[in-house]
């Protein structure tokens, strides 16, 4: 169980035009789910916090008019790379946080790796 | 800011050789914490946690971790490795009260058969 699924797993498009990233939780609900970018061979950096019906919470840096995220259901965030740019490629991860039981882990994607050309 | 370090960026071992990944976090209040380990290829997965109790945590695959609040460590240990322990591991904190995870930078351990 606690399986969480991004689609796509991998991405190229072109330099101004808008991407969209989905993360299912595929067997457990999930109130909040997490956001994070990793640079090659460096950390995940959390982007957002995506609360179910409510709005993101950005980090500071994060351009939320950029990366918009919405989170329609107790299953599924998106994340909308929106105009994006070379510098906007890389590898993003979301994670899920099981409702039921609330035992505070989260459950890891398996990753989209973004190319903006 | 709260910031975790892992001070070795890149091990290599021999097969049975003993391993201990180190892990020190900055922040001074109630904290959970996180071993993750990114096999090649693969998707973050927990090893193990600490969130209260026995500061000795074992997880799965042999691996263990000692939480010692006096240092601010985690440290991650494993008697003797595999070459299938190949992998990043990541150290993350989550202060008490707190959503977020903040990663260390990862360790990339290679071992030799």
């Amino acid at each position: 169980g606690a399986v969480v699924s991004q689609h796509p797993s991998w991405v190229i498009c072109k330099s101004g035009t808008s991407v969209k990233i989905e993360c299912r939780s595929l067997d457990f609900q999930a109130t909040t789910m997490f956001w994070y970018r990793q640079f090659p061979k460096q950390s995940l950096m959390l982007m957002a916090t995506s609360n179910e019906g409510s709005k993101a919470t950005y980090e500071q840096g994060v351009e939320k008019d950029k990366f918009l995220i919405n989170h329609a259901s107790l299953t599924l965030s998106t994340l909308t790379v929106t105009s994006a740019h070379p510098e906007d490629s890389s590898f993003y991860i979301c994670s899920a946080r099981r409702d039921n039981p609330p035992n505070n882990e989260q459950f890891f994607g398996p990753g989209t790796r973004l190319t903006v050309l | 800011a709260q910031s975790v370090s892992q001070h070795n960026h890149h091990v290599i071992l021999s097969e049975a050789a003993s391993l201990e990944l180190g892990c020190n976090y900055s922040y001074g209040g109630t904290v959970n914490l996180f071993w993750y380990v990114q096999y090649p290829g693969q998707h973050l997965q927990l090893l193990l946690k600490y969130f209260s109790g026995d500061p000795l945590v074992k997880g799965i695959k042999g691996f263990e971790a000692e939480f010692i609040k006096s240092k601010f460590s985690f440290n991650l240990r494993k008697p003797s490795v595999q070459w299938s322990d190949t992998a990043e591991y990541f150290c993350a904190v989550r202060r008490g009260g707190y959503n977020k995870l903040i990663f260390g930078a990862g360790t990339r351990l290679a071992v030799h058969p």
